[in-house]
Formats: C-alpha cells, structure tokens, sequence
C-alpha cells in the first residue's frame, strides 16, 4: 500500500525557518517524481514545488521566490521541504504528492498533511 | 499560466441524485493534462480521474470524467453520503506544473 506520511509542521514567527519531511512507503521511492502542495485556510490547492527521480530537475512556484528549497534522500525513502523566511501567507497544510509512473504527469497519491502556522 | 474555473461553488443534492461539475480552462488545454480530485476534511486528497476520463485505480464507475478543449466535466452518478467532499480539477502545465480550480463542494 501506497503510504506518505508528512511531518514537521507547526507554529512559527514570522521571518523563521521550518523543514518539513514526507516519508514514503509501498513503492519503490527513488522511480518517482515528487510534488509538494499546501492549502491554505478556507483556500483551494496550491502547487508548491517539484522534484525528480533522480533530483535532477526541480521546480517552484514563482509566488516562493527562493524562500523553499525541496530535496529527497532515496536512500531513507524521504522527501523534504525546507522553508525560510516565512510569512503569514505561508500558513497553510502542506501535503507531499507523487506523480505518477506513466503517462502524463498528474499527482496520484497524497499524504494527509502537515499543518503549517507563521504567526507572532 | 492557464486559470481554471470550477462551477457550481457548492452543490447540494440528495442521495440518489446525479452531480455533475464543471471545470473550464482559460485556454484550450489537452485532455490529457486535467485530473479531477476528491478531498475529504482531514484527509489526502484522492485521485478519481486522469487524462480527462481515465479512472484510476479503485475508483467505482458511478464517478465518470469528460469534455475538452476548454469544457470539462466530473459526473457522479447515484450519489451516496460518503461522497460528500470537495472536489477540484488539476491541470498540468510548463509554469506552474500543476494548478487546481478553485474548488466545488458537494453536500448531500
């Protein structure tokens, strides 16, 4: 069974740092593209940022402006996002997702999130 | 970067019923890129359909996906309790990657 399990949320001032983590099992880690997403309060879904397999591609959202960088370690079938110099704005659940196998790129497994708290 | 709009904003039906729900793209985009998604409070986010009318895995017939070019559309037929939820449509793109419609929330 596909399983993400994101953890390393919580509260946090304005201007700090936090790193959140996504442990995959069920399948074989190092063959998938990884996504982060977060939802913000009362808001829809927002695409974060992107990793590939091998960590040879990476993406983000243009709205981060270098403030979060992604990484993974296939070894510890681990996926990471470390966020700086956080804002109110940044308050939300974030979810790891990974892409899927074949075809067309589309998300097809979730974690349950990890909620996220940038306030004074 | 390509706007997805979802429609109604909530949709309230008995059980039974059949739901239908829209998405529409600002642009022409390829069937192929748009993914429907049901979201439970709490939960993960749950992958119903890919490439505009494939089910994935698991996914019981009664949830069905169509449309393209700019019209898309998620049916759910014999509506059940457990389908309560708020679903949203993905689209995959060069920049963004991925952006989601807003959403559309189904009370039974």
């Amino acid at each position: 069974e596909v399983q993400l399990v994101e953890s390393g949320g919580g509260l946090v001032k304005p201007g700090g740092s936090l790193r959140l983590s996504c442990a995959a099992s069920g399948f074989n880690f190092s063959d998938y593209n990884m996504n982060w997403v977060r939802q913000a309060p009362g808001k829809g879904l927002e695409w974060v940022s992107y990793i590939s397999s091998g960590s040879h591609f990476i993406y983000y959202a243009d709205s981060l402006k270098g403030r979060f960088t992604i990484s993974r370690d296939n070894a510890r079938n681990s996926l990471f996002l470390q966020m700086n110099s956080l804002r109110a704005e940044d308050t939300a659940v974030y979810y790891c997702a990974r892409e899927a196998a074949v075809g067309v790129p589309h998300t097809d497994y979730w974690g349950q999130g990890t909620l996220v708290t940038v306030s004074s | 970067e390509i706007v997805l709009t979802q429609s109604p904003g909530t949709l309230s039906l008995s059980p039974g019923e059949r739901a239908t729900l829209s998405c529409r793209a600002g642009q022409s985009l390829s069937r192929s890129y748009l993914a429907w998604y049901q979201h439970k409070p709490g939960q993960a986010p749950r992958l119903l359909i890919y490439s505009a009318i494939s089910r994935a895995t698991g996914i019981p017939d009664r949830f069905s996906g169509s449309g393209s070019g700019t019209d898309f559309t998620l049916t759910i037929s014999r509506l059940e309790p457990d389908d309560v939820a708020v679903y949203y449509c993905q689209q995959y793109g060069s920049s963004p990657r991925y952006t989601f419609g807003q959403g559309t929330k189904l009370e039974i």
